[in-house]
């Protein structure tokens, strides 16, 4: 079964904690995406990559980071110097030939 | 940057009547138009997109418009159904590598049976 899996679903963290969500696709795509979701704003671009070992900012960058080791994942960690971390985190690939984005189902972060 | 507006943030229309979704985009360079569907509780999907050499695409119920020269495009559904009730998000990118799309707020359509 293809896709893109995003874990975990629902996140808790005391306030101060980093905390990393993990995002994982077999589509064998090239480029993979962060995007942020809050109500009334769309998504926001956080972080993307387009190739292993390589990735560049987007517009939310700040208290955000990422890594690609491998063309399969592309983990996000949500530092303490995030300053309004709850919300809800989509990660999206694409392949290479095409503009559309393949969405995961998103992992929610709450931050107490 | 790129900066992409969308209007109406809601959009309540009865069964079967049409209901239209606006953008507007401010880097004339963008030549990428997608348009995303995401039902309550889903992920967000591809339901159409268009490219600046075309002025105009349709697939069976949706259409969407771009006029470049006014850096505006819109989704247009018609015969809404009530599975068309969704939040809609229009996003627009530069067709190069990286296809950095940059997303309107979303329209939340609610199609009343």
């Amino acid at each position: 079964d293809g896709g893109i899996t995003q874990s975990p679903k629902y996140l808790f963290r005391k306030e101060g904690q980093n905390v990393t969500l993990s995002c994982e696709q077999n589509l064998n795509h090239d480029a993979m995406y962060w995007y942020r979701q809050d109500p009334g704003q769309g998504l926001r671009l956080i972080y993307y990559s387009q190739i292993v070992n390589d990735f560049q900012k987007g517009d939310i960058a700040e208290g955000y980071s990422v890594s690609r080791e491998k063309k399969e994942s592309f983990p996000l960690t949500v530092t303490s110097a995030q300053k309004n971390p709850t919300a809800f985190y989509l990660c999206a690939s694409r392949p290479l030939s095409t503009g559309e984005l393949f969405f995961g189902e998103g992992s929610r972060l709450t931050v107490l | 940057g790129e900066n992409v507006e969308q209007h109406p943030s809601t959009l309540s229309v009865q069964e079967g009547d049409s209901a239209v979704i606006k953008c507007t985009y401010s880097d004339s360079a963008s030549n990428y138009f997608p348009w995303y569907k995401q039902e309550l509780g889903k992920r967000p999907q591809l339901i159409i997109d268009i490219r600046s050499n075309v002025g105009e695409k349709k697939d069976q119920r949706i259409a969407v418009t771009l006029n470049k020269t006014a850096k505006h495009f819109s989704l247009h559904i018609t015969e809404t159904q009530p599975e068309d009730s969704a939040v809609y998000f229009c996003a627009a990118s530069l067709e190069d590598s990286s296809y950095k799309l940059i997303f309107g707020s979303g329209t939340r359509l609610l199609v009343r049976p």
